[in-house]
């Protein structure tokens, strides 16, 4: 079975700090996914990756970043972190290697984030 | 852009029930794949059944089917024979075949009652 480990299922963070979410797949998928869950608007993408050292903007990137230095660990990074940035997030991995996919993705357990 | 819309925010059955949560989405591509993910309560998020737009059949998976109505830009999801493991939020989504992103509805929580 597919393994999608994020590193903490609870955090509570300051206004201002920096804030480190990692995520690692264990199953050599080269699609890497973060998204942000909110009640009424579902799951959003922040950023996606299809392979090491590349990464794409998703839907709503502002605020964020990413880094992928190798292939099963994709970090979500708020650089100053605000309080609208209180939320459940959510990595995700498929399989690819190209962009025209019909896989299923495979999802952590989700880090629910707390900006005081 | 690719909009996909749940309009059920709640929806309740009793166990041994059928209940039909329903999704409808909008897009001018023609290839594209249509996904059920469930997320149990503080649990991981699962995927439920999954649709490519080019089969004209109906995709199945135990109690689970789905109704796709591509003219319509439909496709809802039932489960048959309700359990009280079937509790959960459900969210409909659509994957666009060229960038293998995905785009999800705003969910439905489903509460199977005993």
């Amino acid at each position: 079975d597919v393994k999608v480990t994020q590193s903490s299922r609870y955090l509570v963070k300051r206004t201002g700090e920096k804030v480190f979410l990692e995520c690692v797949q264990d199953m050599d998928h080269e699609n890497m996914f973060w998204y942000r869950q909110d009640p009424g608007l579902g799951l959003r993408l922040i950023y996606f990756s299809y392979d090491v050292k590349m990464k794409e903007k998703g839907d709503i990137p502002e605020g964020y970043s990413v880094s992928r230095e190798k292939k099963e660990r994709f970090s979500l990074i708020l650089e100053s972190a605000s309080t609208n940035q209180t939320s459940m997030y959510l990595c995700a991995s498929s399989l690819g290697g190209d962009r025209g996919y019909n896989q299923p993705q495979h999802f952590g357990d989700g880090t629910r984030l707390s900006i005081l | 852009a690719q909009t996909v819309t749940q309009s059920q925010p709640e929806m309740s059955v009793q166990e041994a029930e059928t209940v039909t949560l329903s999704c409808t989405y909008d897009t001018s591509e023609n290839n594209y794949y249509l996904f059920w993910y469930k997320q149990p309560p503080s649990r991981q998020m699962i995927l439920v059944i999954r649709q490519e737009a080019y089969k004209q059949q109906n995709a199945t998976e135990n109690r689970f089917s789905v109704n796709f109505q591509k003219a319509a830009k439909s496709f809802s999801l039932k489960i048959s024979d309700s359990q009280l493991g079937d509790t959960a939020m459900y969210f409909c989504a659509f994957m666009n075949s060229n960038t293998g992103k995905l785009i999800f509805g705003q969910g439905t929580t489903l509460q199977v009652k005993p």
